[in-house]
């Protein structure tokens, strides 16, 4: 069965810091990986989409590693902001008409 | 922001009533999904649309049926709530050039309680 999974499913960072947050997956056969972010109450915003053929992907600082081999990715943000407390999820394309998505972290950065 | 809209945003209503909810696109986009949003399960898919009158399950599709006449509408409808069904519902919208690979984008959700 194809799955995605996140841990931890809750940090808490003090603002400043540069964090890491995780995503694995159980078929390295993807076509692409997505990161989103959703806050509280409202939809899924899209962050960045990362190619089976990339190695990573950056907007701002955001930065987003994929390594198939080891069924990895990694959401690398530099210089955490209270804003950028909300839940982060992956999501993977697996070539099956659909999205499979992790369960989220539930991100919570400290002023 | 993707021009999505959901609705209603809000809906209470009593086990064995049928409910359409409604996801209206301005994108022009091919593909439309529909999620349900539990705790602990994530987001997982009911069904989904590749062009009009173009339909399929996913993986929670039991209770679930949609259509979709026009490009721009996705409906989906429960013909008989029931209390299971409670969850937070999202629409999405792709448009591929090859395959499924370009990002999906949501709308803001309809929280629907069943009682």
């Amino acid at each position: 069965k194809q799955e995605v999974t996140q841990i931890p499913a809750a940090l808490s960072v003090p603002e400043g810091e540069n964090l890491v947050l995780n995503c694995s997956f159980t078929d390295s056969a993807i076509y692409n990986l997505q990161w989103f972010r959703q806050d509280p109450g409202k939809g899924l915003t899209s962050l960045l989409l990362i190619q089976s053929s990339q190695r990573e992907q950056t907007s701002g600082r955001l930065n987003a590693s994929l390594d198939k081999s080891s069924g990895r990715s990694t959401l690398y943000i530099a210089a955490s902001q209270p804003g950028d407390s909300a839940t982060y999820l992956c999501a993977v394309y697996f070539g099956n008409e659909k999205l499979t998505f992790g369960t989220g972290t539930r991100l919570t950065i400290i002023p | 922001d993707a021009g999505i809209t959901q609705s209603p945003r809000h809906k209470v209503t009593e086990t064995g009533t049928p409910v359409t909810l409604r996801c209206h696109q301005t994108e022009n986009h091919r593909y439309m999904y529909w999620y349900r949003q539990d705790p602990g399960h994530g987001l997982r898919l009911i069904h989904y649309s590749y062009g009009v009158k173009d339909t399929d399950k996913g993986e929670v599709s039991d209770g679930y049926s949609v259509s979709r006449s026009k490009t721009e509408d996705f409906l989906l409808t429960l013909e008989s709530a029931t209390s299971s069904q409670t969850s937070v519902y999202f629409c999405a919208i792709s448009e591929p050039d090859r395959g499924s690979n370009q990002p999906q984008h949501f709308g803001d959700g309809t929280r629907l309680s069943i009682l």
